[in-house]
């Protein structure tokens, strides 16, 4: 089954730093990959994803890159603010066609962005 | 998310006690999706359902745990006997029919969680 490894674990910036979180993932047949943001006692909320048939897409401030041969994709975040502060999860799927989204999800990212 | 709602979000069940977790998904969805998250750990996929019908169990543990999505209503998972390591939130999610030979659709939406505790 697929495997997904998020780094780092913990994330400390000032405000208006940016801020890069990585994973990388172990089934080549995934082609779906959303990032989510969960803050505490509250349900994970999408904030971007992207699909394999592009390397890159931007929402504001931020970002995320997919490189498919090395099974690895990235979330960019620019002009950090307090309240970006939360936990951050990656997580991987097939999605699509006759496919279904079940997503693998990475161990998660605390991000604690400094005022 | 706030389309996917969950009820309750929090509750108290003494050991060998049965929970009821309730799922009513997105409007427009029909794919339903539950999540284990212990303390301090990441989601873990549990099942997949479609109306009256199981379509992935995989991640469910082989007793105590049922879920079920019938043709009227919420998705229920049932644990039955629950044991202080069943305490966790669970998450339902949803998304709709995705399309047939192309990448589509499968964007998923979290609810906000039932939050189990056993005591």
């Amino acid at each position: 089954g697929e495997n997904v490894e998020q780094h780092p674990s913990t994330l400390s910036v000032q405000e208006g730093d940016s801020a890069v979180i990585k994973c990388t993932y172990s089934d080549s047949a995934s082609n779906y990959f959303p990032w989510y943001k969960q803050e505490l006692g509250k349900g994970p909320q999408l904030i971007i994803d992207i699909r394999s048939n592009v390397g890159e897409k931007k929402d504001q401030r931020i970002a995320v890159t997919l490189n498919k041969t090395a099974k690895h994709f990235s979330l960019h975040i620019t002009e950090t603010q307090p309240e970006d502060s939360a936990v951050y999860f990656c997580a991987a799927s097939e999605a699509g066609g006759t496919s279904y989204g079940k997503l693998t999800f990475g161990q998660g990212t605390i991000l604690t962005v400094h005022p | 998310n706030a389309g996917v709602m969950q009820n309750p979000r929090h509750l108290v069940r003494r050991r060998g006690q049965e929970a009821r977790l309730r799922c009513s998904p997105m409007k427009g969805h029909s794919h339903v999706y539950w999540y284990r998250q212990l303390p301090e750990e990441g989601l873990k996929f549990m099942v997949y359902l479609q109306k009256e019908n199981i379509i992935d169990e995989s991640g469910m543990p082989k007793e105590r745990f049922s879920a079920e999505f019938p043709k009227e209503g919420p998705s229920i998972l049932r644990i039955q006997q629950v044991v202080r390591g069943d305490s966790a939130a669970y998450f339902c999610a949803s998304s709709r029919e995705s399309g047939t030979g192309r990448i589509s659709g499968n964007t998923i939406y979290f609810g906000e969680g039932s939050w189990l505790t056993v005591v």
